[in-house]
């Protein structure tokens, strides 16, 4: 089984600042991971993955995060964030299959840019 | 780039009634997936579908139903609907060995 935990729920941050999203995850199986953001009535995107290979990636808009197999986590940080950052953040963890799409959702984290 | 379509964006239904959900996946992706969101809450997987055949099956209620059709697109059957349904749908698409692509999603409520 996995399961996926998003530490904080709301994240309100100045503008320019910059900001951590923090995720735990767990998994008994290969681990692939996901952030996607998600704005009011819109669907999710994605931001960025790590299937293999490098522990930070990087994604969209700034973003990047660090898979940290030791501490089961993947923590998505941006150096300065824009008003238009407001938004929900997903992060997942992907399950087996022929691809990535069945996927365990963390609770969310908000994400408020104040000017 | 095309993106994966669902239709109709928003549909209000009473309760027990019927609704059916559309979903026109990305071109050449073979799997499709079903997810539910209630209000303030995360996705929940409900379903998917690979080369037209069901894959995988989660938190989907009985009185649902979905089916992946020859030209790839999906629907989603919701029966004898209740004031919980209500929800907003996702549609997403993969192909081999990559991340799934969301739809805008349906906004089904019940009244």
């Amino acid at each position: 089984a996995q399961s996926v935990t998003q530490l904080d729920s709301q994240v309100p941050v100045f503008e320019e600042a910059p900001v951590e999203l923090r995720c735990n995850y767990s998994s008994s199986v290969s681990v692939y991971l996901f952030w996607y953001v998600q704005y009011p009535n819109q669907g999710l995107q994605l931001l960025l993955k790590y299937l293999s290979g490098s522990t930070l990636v990087k994604g969209i808009n700034g973003f990047e995060a660090e898979f940290n197999k030791s501490q089961t986590s993947f923590h998505l940080r941006k150096p300065s964030v824009h008003i238009s950052d407001t938004a929900e953040y997903f992060c997942a963890v992907a399950s087996g299959g022929t691809s990535y799409g069945k996927l365990t959702f963390g609770q969310g984290t908000i994400l408020t840019v104040h000017p | 780039a095309a993106g994966v379509i669902q239709s109709p964006r928003h549909l209000i239904k009473e309760k027990r009634e019927t609704a059916t959900l559309k979903c026109y996946p990305i071109p050449r992706h073979d799997t499709v997936y079903w997810y539910q969101q209630g209000p303030g809450q995360d996705p929940q997987f409900l379903i998917s579908f690979y080369e037209k055949m069901q894959s995988d099956k989660g938190s989907i209620p009985d009185r649902f139903s979905a089916q992946q059709f020859s030209d790839y697109h999906s629907e989603l059957n919701m029966s004898s609907l209740e004031l919980g349904d209500s929800a907003l749908y996702f549609c997403a698409s993969a192909e081999a060995r990559t991340e799934a692509f969301f739809g805008q999603g349906t906004r089904l409520t019940v009244v």
